[in-house]
């Protein structure tokens, strides 16, 4: 059964400091998403990631994959306000199902 | 822009009534999902469709089953209500294959059991 826990589940930090979401899975997968979800919305996706080594960038987000570590990262840079959210990574097997991980709260303090 | 709807925001419902949550998609995709996201608990799947009437379940089936007779809809059916499915219900949709394989979501159903 894939588990995908992410790390921390709850992050409050000040304006202008850097921090990095961690996203483990437990088994061999290409593709992985990092969503991320306002409070009393729905979720809207950030990145998708497809191969070993695959960065992308997005403003002060930054989302990295290890295929082999089996590990995503989403850096933020700078942290703003406008950042506080939940944040989601999702890893898609053959089949195209997605499993998430438990979500990480961002809180983004002046 | 890809569009998932859903036809409720919000629903209260009795216990032991038979709820139907409704999901449209317009970009032609073949997997279609339901989840349920409760507080503390994440997401968590009940089923996922790759087909037309072609389904399976997900980690958390019980007391639910749902219906794809049409490419673009997929229905969440609640045979006979209880509290513990008083829940934020989201469906999604995505393409197994090409550059764009993420899953795209409706703005959600909030449901409350009564």
């Amino acid at each position: 059964e894939l588990k995908v826990e992410q790390n921390p589940l709850f992050l409050s930090m000040q304006e202008g400091k850097n921090y990095t979401i961690y996203c483990n899975y437990s088994t061999t997968s290409d593709r992985l998403y990092w969503y991320r979800q306002d409070p009393g919305k729905s979720l809207e996706s950030l990145f998708v990631l497809l191969s070993n080594g695959a960065v992308k960038q997005e403003g002060r987000l930054m989302a990295s994959l290890d295929t082999k570590a089996r590990l995503s990262t989403l850096h933020i840079t700078a942290a703003v306000h406008d950042l506080s959210a939940t944040y989601f990574c999702a890893v898609v097997t053959n089949a195209g199902k997605s499993t998430f991980g438990d979500g990480t709260t961002l809180t983004v303090k002046p | 822009d890809v569009k998932v709807t859903q036809s409720s925001r919000y629903l209260v419902k009795r216990t032991g009534e038979k709820v139907f949550l409704e999901c449209v998609q317009d970009m032609d995709h073949e997997n279609m999902f339901w989840y349920r996201q409760d507080p503390g608990l994440g997401l968590r799947l009940i089923y996922f469709s790759y087909d037309v009437k072609m389904k399976e379940k997900g980690d958390i089936p019980e007391g639910y089953s749902v219906s794809r007779e049409k490419k673009e809809r997929f229905s969440l059916i609640l045979e006979s209500a209880s509290t513990n499915q008083t829940s934020m219900y989201l469906c999604a949709s995505s393409s197994p294959t090409g550059k764009n394989t993420e899953a795209f979501f409706g703005q959600g159903t909030r449901l409350t059991v009564v």
